[in-house]
C-alpha cells in the first residue's frame, strides 16, 4: 500500500471550512507537507509543520498533527471557490533527507 | 511564479526522436529534482542532484538521461521513449541545510508520447 494515504475526493459550499485528511505510515517523519495543484500548474507548497509541533496556523490554513495516530490534516476557513485544487500531503521519511514521499491528492470541489 | 521555470511546456513526440526537457530555477538553491506525474499515481521521484552532483536514481529506465550542468539548470534528455511516459514532469529545487528542507516546483511539461 501507499505510504501516505488520502481520500479522493472533497466537495464543500463556498463560505463553509474544509478539512482535508491524510495519514502517513513513518512515524519517524521530520517534515510534513501540504501542497496545491491548480490545473495545468505545478504543485505549490502551502505549509508544512515540523514534527515536534501538533499545530500550525498561516491565514485560512490550519494544519493539525496527531503523531499518535499518524495523521496529519487540513483545514480551509472561508473556503472559496479559487481554493478548488488538488491538495498534496507529503512527507519526508526517515533517512530520505530530500526525499519527499507524496500521497494521491485530494480533489476539492467548492460548490456555489 | 514560483521562482522555477521549464520548457516546454508541452510536447508531443514519437517513440523514435530524441528531446530535452529544460528547467531553470532563480532562487539561489542548490538541490533540483525531476518528478514524474502521471494520472491516479502519487509523485514518482526519479532524480536528484545536490550541488550538481546526481545522489539519487529511483530506479529510472535509461531512455530518461538527467543532465546538470549547474546549479540552477537542469536538464532531462530523452530518447526511444514508450507510450506510458506519457505524463507531467515536473522540476523542483531547495535549499540544503533550510529548517524545512521545503521544495518549490516548476509549472511542468506536459509530455505525449505517440
Amino acid at each position: 500500500g501507499e505510504d501516505v494515504e488520502q481520500s479522493l475526493f472533497l466537495s464543500v459550499r463556498e463560505g463553509d471550512s474544509s478539512v482535508i485528511n491524510c495519514t502517513y505510515t513513518d512515524s519517524s517523519s521530520t517534515y510534513l507537507y501540504w501542497y496545491k495543484q491548480e490545473p495545468g500548474a505545478g504543485l505549490q507548497l502551502l505549509t508544512y509543520i515540523f514534527s515536534n509541533m501538533d499545530m500550525k496556523q498561516d491565514q485560512r490554513l490550519t494544519v493539525l498533527l496527531n503523531k499518535k495516530d499518524k495523521h496529519l490534516s487540513l483545514r480551509i476557513a472561508d473556503t472559496q471557490t479559487g481554493d478548488s485544487a488538488i491538495y498534496f500531503c507529503a512527507e519526508i521519511p526517515s533517512g530520505s533527507a530530500r526525499q519527499l514521499t507524496f500521497g494521491s491528492g485530494t480533489q476539492l470541489t467548492v460548490l456555489p | 511564479e514560483t521562482g522555477v521555470t521549464q520548457t516546454p511546456r508541452h510536447l508531443v513526440m514519437g517513440m523514435t526522436n530524441k528531446k530535452s526537457l529544460k528547467c531553470e530555477q532563480h532562487l539561489g538553491h542548490n538541490a533540483m529534482y525531476w518528478y514524474k506525474q502521471s494520472a491516479k499515481k502519487p509523485l514518482e521521484l526519479m532524480f536528484v542532484y545536490n550541488f550538481k552532483e546526481q545522489t539519487e536514481n529511483n530506479s529510472v529506465p535509461s531512455r530518461f538521461s538527467p543532465e546538470c550542468p549547474n546549479s540552477s539548470h537542469l536538464f532531462l534528455h530523452l530518447h526511444t521513449l514508450q507510450p506510458e511516459d506519457s505524463a507531467l514532469y515536473l522540476c523542483a529545487s531547495s535549499q540544503e541545510a533550510t529548517s524545512g528542507y521545503e521544495q518549490y516546483f516548476g509549472p511542468g511539461t506536459r509530455l505525449t508520447v505517440t
